[in-house]
C-alpha cells in the first residue's frame, strides 16, 4: 500500500540553526499539506499545496518558515532560524484533489530545539 | 470560524468495554465530519466519515452519527480491543474549505 514518506524521523537542533524536512506524497496526490502538532494537541495546518502552488499559508510564520514543492511532487519545509518554541511533530499529508479531506499522513518528523 | 471540541483524555478501559468519545462542533452550514486515529509511532489515518446530517459513518467496529440538532459526532464502539489503543481525533473542514481542523485528540488505553 502506498504511503507518505517523511525524513528525517527525528531531528535535534540548536536554537538559531537551520533545519529542513522532506516529504514525498502518495503518487498521484495533487494536494500536499504540512501540519505542526504540539504534544497533546491536534495537528494545525502550516501550508497547503495544490500541485506546485500554495493554496493556503496563512498560518505559516513566514519570517522563519518556508515551504516549496517545485515540481508538484515532493516538498521541503524549512525553518531558519529555529526557536525553542518550534519543538513539535511536523506532519506531512497528501490527498487526491477531489477528496481533500481524506488525507493520508506520513509518520512525521519529531523536532527538538535545544 | 469552524471548530471542534473533544472530550479530555485519557480514557482507560478494559477489553470488551463500551467506548464513547464525545465530539461537538461549531460550523457554518453542515460540513462533512471525520474521525482520524493515530496508532503509536504511526501517522494519522482516516477512521470514518459522515458527509451529511443523520449519516452514520462506520469502520472497524467504530461508529459515529452526524447529529445536527446537538452539533455532535460522538465516536462509539461496542467492544474495544487492546489493539484499539491510540489517539483519536475529531475533525472538520476549515471555513475556507482548504484543510482540516482537528480537535486536541483523546488518548484511549485498553488493557487486557
Amino acid at each position: 500500500e502506498a504511503e507518505v514518506a517523511q525524513s528525517p524521523r527525528y531531528k535535534i537542533t540548536e536554537k538559531s540553526q537551520a533545519v529542513a524536512f522532506w516529504c514525498d506524497p502518495i503518487s498521484g496526490h495533487a494536494t500536499l499539506y504540512w501540519y505542526r502538532q504540539i504534544l497533546g494537541q491536534g495537528p494545525e495546518l502550516l501550508v497547503q499545496f495544490q500541485d506546485e502552488s500554495v493554496v493556503d499559508d496563512s498560518q505559516l510564520p513566514k519570517d522563519r518558515f518556508s515551504a516549496e514543492r517545485l515540481k508538484g511532487v515532493d516538498s521541503t519545509l524549512k525553518i531558519q532560524p529555529a526557536e525553542l518554541g518550534d519543538s513539535a511533530m511536523y506532519l506531512c499529508a497528501s490527498s487526491h484533489r477531489d477528496r481533500l479531506y481524506e488525507q493520508y499522513f506520513g509518520p512525521g518528523t519529531r523536532l527538538t530545539v535545544t | 470560524g469552524n471548530s471542534v471540541t473533544q472530550m479530555e483524555g485519557p480514557v482507560t478501559l478494559s477489553e470488551e468495554a463500551f467506548l464513547t468519545i464525545n465530539c461537538t462542533y461549531t460550523a457554518t452550514g453542515y460540513p462533512s465530519l471525520f474521525w482520524y486515529v493515530q496508532y503509536p509511532g504511526e501517522g494519522l489515518q482516516l477512521l470514518l466519515k459522515a458527509t451529511k446530517a443523520d449519516d452514520k459513518g462506520s469502520n472497524k467496529g467504530f461508529e459515529a452519527t452526524y447529529r445536527k440538532e446537538t452539533t455532535s459526532f460522538h465516536l462509539e464502539k461496542g467492544s474495544v480491543q487492546v489493539s484499539d489503543s491510540a489517539v483519536y481525533f475529531c475533525a472538520l473542514p476549515s471555513q475556507a474549505g482548504t484543510a482540516l481542523i482537528f480537535g486536541k485528540g483523546t488518548t484511549l488505553s485498553v488493557s487486557s
